[in-house]
């Protein structure tokens, strides 16, 4: 079985530029999560995606979005990027349903560079 | 909110020891889940152990196991016979019994000397 599969690896953007990063989930599993870790903030969740709706979302400002497809694949756009954003992004996802048993899988990442 | 608190921001530990990584948090929730991920350089988070905040029983796998203390609202990780493939940031993590989102702590680097 496939892991989840983030694309690109690396990416680098400028200032005022838009980007849009990609995650595809394991097979079967709805629920597709996006984290941003920074060496200064850490690890921040983002917003996760169930089912095409948005369940989830965290502290960050509107030109961070997402979406989510039928086949469950999830794109993550930012807008007007700045020098902050520069950060690697994770996805992770799970079955989307809530259970005891219930465990994320995460892609390997997308670092994003703005200059 | 939820806050996660790892105060070691580094920890060594000889090949074949034993060494124990600290987690605090805080909460109002009676009900929630804490993790432990691995971070090893590929950046993959791998989930090394969970623990329910309902199970009195500490969780283990394998040479990793926790003390979870809820009233002191701490999880500290012990790995066993530590290996070099161990080296790697270690998060300790929070999530409500609903929804998928994690809150991680600052991480602690985990060097294995040979």
């Amino acid at each position: 079985k496939a892991g989840v599969t983030q694309t690109p690896r690396y990416l680098i953007k400028t200032r005022g530029q838009q980007v849009t990063l990609s995650c595809s989930p394991i097979s079967g599993h709805r629920s597709v999560s996006w984290y941003q870790q920074t060496p200064g903030q850490g690890l921040q969740f983002l917003f996760e995606y169930f089912s095409e709706t948005q369940r989830n979302k965290g502290n960050f400002p509107g030109r961070f979005s997402g979406r989510q497809f039928s086949n469950s694949r999830s794109e993550m756009n930012v807008s007007t990027l700045e020098l902050g954003d520069s950060a690697l992004y994770l996805c992770a996802s799970s079955q989307g349903v809530i259970a005891t048993n219930e465990k994320l899988f995460f892609g390997s990442g997308t670092q994003l560079s703005v200059l | 909110a939820q806050t996660v608190t790892q105060s070691q921001p580094e920890m060594s530990v000889q090949e074949a020891e034993t060494v124990t990584l600290s987690c605090t948090y805080d909460t109002s929730e009676s009900d929630y889940y804490l993790f432990w991920y691995k971070q090893p350089p590929s950046r993959q988070m791998i989930l090394v152990i969970r623990q329910e905040a309902y199970k009195q029983q500490n969780a283990t796998e394998n040479r990793f196991s926790v003390n979870f203390q809820k009233a002191a609202k701490s999880f500290s990780l012990k790995i066993s016979d530590s290996q070099l493939g161990d080296a790697a940031m270690y998060f300790c993590a929070f999530a409500l019994e609903y929804g998928n989102k994690l809150v991680f702590g600052a991480g602690t680097i985990l060097r294995v000397k040979s």
